[in-house]
């Protein structure tokens, strides 16, 4: 079956301007994670979904991070104005329920490189 | 604050021979899970095994293990008879169950090397 998958699969943006990334999970997962991972690092969460409502944003590094998840499927992460400093790896986990054994899938990520 | 640590940057083993990659880790919850993810070069996250802290026996799964000492707050994993595409990065997790979800915590990861 679909995994998890992201839109676009790389990204080159110049400072300052707006980048919209994509997150289609798997069919029937609830709940949606967006997490950053830097080079050498392991991932570090940044929001999470439950069906359509943001739950938790309490790892977006500042106010030009924003998601949103609408309908309850796919969504997006936004950064605007971007800097240097969010160059990264940004990738997308679904699971099927809220539980703590609920395993994640992740998507492929999307690489950031802003120059 | 919940903690990950997995003290080994690089690990090295010779195909067919089993492997430990340490993972610790703090936290004052008292109901949690651990995880261990596989990142190949190919970038992509793979799930491999899952500890519950309630848990009494060790999970396994294939050639995976996970050797659970709660009391020293440890969750080292054991790759056995290990194979060449073994190589990859691999990192430690734990949930954070509060709030009624999931959210995962990872260490810095091991990159482990399997030579012919």
């Amino acid at each position: 079956g679909a995994g998890v998958s992201q839109s676009p699969r790389y990204k080159v943006t110049k400072r300052g301007q707006d980048v919209a990334l994509r997150c289609d999970p798997i069919s029937g997962h609830v709940s949606l994670y967006w997490y950053r991972q830097a080079l050498g690092q392991g991932p570090e969460f940044l929001t999470y979904f439950n069906y359509e409502a943001q739950q938790d944003k309490s790892g977006l590094p500042n106010d030009r991070f924003s998601a949103e998840r609408p309908e309850g499927s796919i969504s997006t992460l936004t950064i605007q104005r971007t800097e240097q400093r969010d160059s990264a790896m940004y990738r997308c986990a679904s699971s099927l329920g809220q539980g703590s054994s609920y395993e994640q899938y992740f998507g492929p990520g999307t690489r950031l490189t802003v120059t | 604050a919940q903690k990950i640590t997995q003290t080994q940057p690089g690990m090295f083993v010779q195909e067919k021979e089993a492997v430990t990659l340490d993972c610790t880790y703090d936290t004052s919850d008292q109901s949690y899970g651990l995880f261990w993810y596989k990142q190949p070069s190919s970038g992509e996250m793979i799930f491999l095994i899952y500890q519950g802290s309630y848990d009494e026996q060790n999970a396994t799964e294939g050639r995976y293990s996970l050797n659970f000492q709660k009391a020293r707050k440890s969750a080292n994993l054991v790759i056995s008879a290990s194979q060449l595409g073994d190589s990859a990065m691999y990192f430690c997790a734990m949930n954070r169950f509060s709030g009624g979800y999931n959210k995962l915590i990872f260490g810095a990861g091991t990159r482990l090397a399997v030579h012919p």
